[in-house]
């Protein structure tokens, strides 16, 4: 099954851009991957789905400023014009023929 | 709207029994695959189960299999998971999660959780 492996911890400053990285485990590295965002104390929320061409399809009501890129195994999610409440923890998912798989996550500090 | 709104967490006991529901509204709730997720506090998600839009086909994760059961009702727009022998290392917020197939989305909405303590 596909492994899915995030930085622990990112910062940026407010108003400035960050891309965040999710790499897919060897043999895996064609496959879809969405992105969530989890605010402190809320659920989930879905950001994206992204494709290893780079090819990305936000949720609903999902900013501008989210933008998804791939290349080869790594899937990027960068936020533009970072405000106040993007801070939070970003996780990818995936999945094979009979499992979901989750990366650790990504805890973004917005300084 | 597409609305996912999970009950039944609470507090049990090691080796106790608890069912949770997930009451689905705001889309055709009978053409989609739902998944069941787990969040430990303080740790990051972790797919529980999943069930095929009619029920036929359902997957565990190994940490789950054998004490855990996923179940629907299409005419009740409702997802289950009956959870049984439970252990401290459940204990976790959990999540219903549906699944865009046709859309390649592993997951496209989520509830808002509901709490699952074990503990005596």
């Amino acid at each position: 099954q596909p492994v899915l492996t995030q930085s622990s911890s990112a910062s940026a400053s407010l108003g400035s851009s960050v891309k965040l990285t999710c790499t897919l485990s060897s043999g895996h590295s064609s496959y879809i991957i969405a992105w969530h965002q989890q605010q402190p104390g809320k659920a989930p929320r879905y950001l994206m789905k992204l494709e290893g061409s780079g090819s990305y399809n936000k949720g609903s009501g999902v900013p501008d400023r989210f933008s998804g890129s791939s290349s080869g195994a790594d899937r990027y999610l960068t936020i533009s014009n970072l405000q106040s409440e993007d801070e939070a923890d970003y996780y990818c998912e995936t999945w094979d023929s009979n499992t979901w798989v989750f990366g650790g996550g990504t805890k973004l500090t917005v300084l | 709207e597409v609305q996912l709104v999970e009950s039944g967490g609470g507090l049990v006991q090691p080796g106790g029994s608890l069912r949770l529901s997930c009451a689905a509204s705001g889309f055709t709730f009978s053409s989609y695959e739902m998944n069941w997720v787990r969040q430990a506090p303080g740790k990051g998600l972790e797919w529980v189960s999943y069930i095929s839009s009619s029920g036929s086909t359902i997957y565990y994760a190994d940490s789950v299999k054998g004490r855990f059961t996923i179940s629907r009702d299409n005419a009740k727009n409702s997802l289950y998971l009956q959870m049984n022998s439970l252990r401290a290392e459940d204990t976790a917020v959990y999540y219903c999660a549906r699944v865009d197939a046709i859309n390649l989305v592993p997951t496209d909405y989520w509830g808002q959780g509901t709490l699952v303590t074990v503990s005596s």
